[in-house]
């Protein structure tokens, strides 16, 4: 049980396009995901919060209007890379949590290899 | 906010010892620290986990300490094998209410090598 599906696992983009990313919590309800981002041999940094109905807690420098989170259901948040550049070239994971309140465990969807050229 | 501390940054071990990665953290709220193992390109994996109201817990070869006054707490793998080999990271969280919403703050990992 608790398995997030995160779609694509990989997309190439060019400079300057836009890149929507999908997390889904297939068989249980989310209230709440994180956005993290993963530079290569770095930790998973927090991007933001999505809550389902609410607008997205953003983490101190990053910037919300080129990451476009939308929690639109309680199984699905995106997020949108919007006039991607090549440092925005990363991994991008999303979690969601389970039933049992915020100290129940995170599961994490497979992930998103973008790279912008 | 949170800041985790995690080490050491590269561990590398024979087959058969043993491996202790430690963290600190800086939050006294924080009272839920799991531990996640990653393999390149993939998504971490929950490994273990540990509440504030626990000093210890073990599952088969892996166990985690915590010292709450000490603000710090460790994984211990026990026999290692090569399929160990991973990067390993430990994180905090608290149960605040607010706008917390009990979000994770990750330690920068530490990459585990078994050797055969």
């Amino acid at each position: 049980g608790a398995v997030v599906s995160q779609h694509p696992s990989w997309v190439i983009c060019k400079s300057g396009t836009s890149v929507k990313i999908e997390c889904r919590s297939l068989d249980f309800q989310a209230t709440t995901m994180f956005w993290y981002r993963q530079f290569p041999k770095q930790s998973l940094m927090l991007m933001a919060t999505s809550n389902e109905g609410s607008k997205a807690t953003y983490e101190q420098g990053v910037e919300k209007d080129k990451f476009l989170i939308n929690h639109a259901s309680l199984t699905l948040s995106t997020l949108t890379v919007t006039s991607a550049h090549p440092e925005d070239s990363s991994f991008y994971i999303c979690s969601a949590r389970g039933t049992g309140g915020n100290n129940s465990p995170l599961h994490f969807g497979n992930g998103t290899r973008l790279t912008v050229t | 906010g949170e800041n985790v501390e995690q080490h050491p940054s590269t561990l590398s071990v024979q087959e058969g010892d043993s491996a202790v990665i430690k963290c600190t953290y800086s939050d006294s709220a924080s009272n839920y620290f799991p531990w996640y193992k990653q393999e390149l390109g993939k998504r971490p994996q929950l490994i273990i986990d540990i509440r504030s109201n626990v000093g210890e817990k073990k599952d088969q070869r892996i166990a985690v300490t915590l010292n709450k006054t000490a603000k710090h707490f460790s994984l211990h793998i026990t026999e290692t094998q090569p399929e160990d080999s991973a990067v390993y990271f430990c994180a905090a969280s608290t149960n605040a209410g607010g706008t917390s919403y009990g979000k994770l703050t990750f330690g920068q990992g530490t990459i585990l090598t078994v050797h055969p």
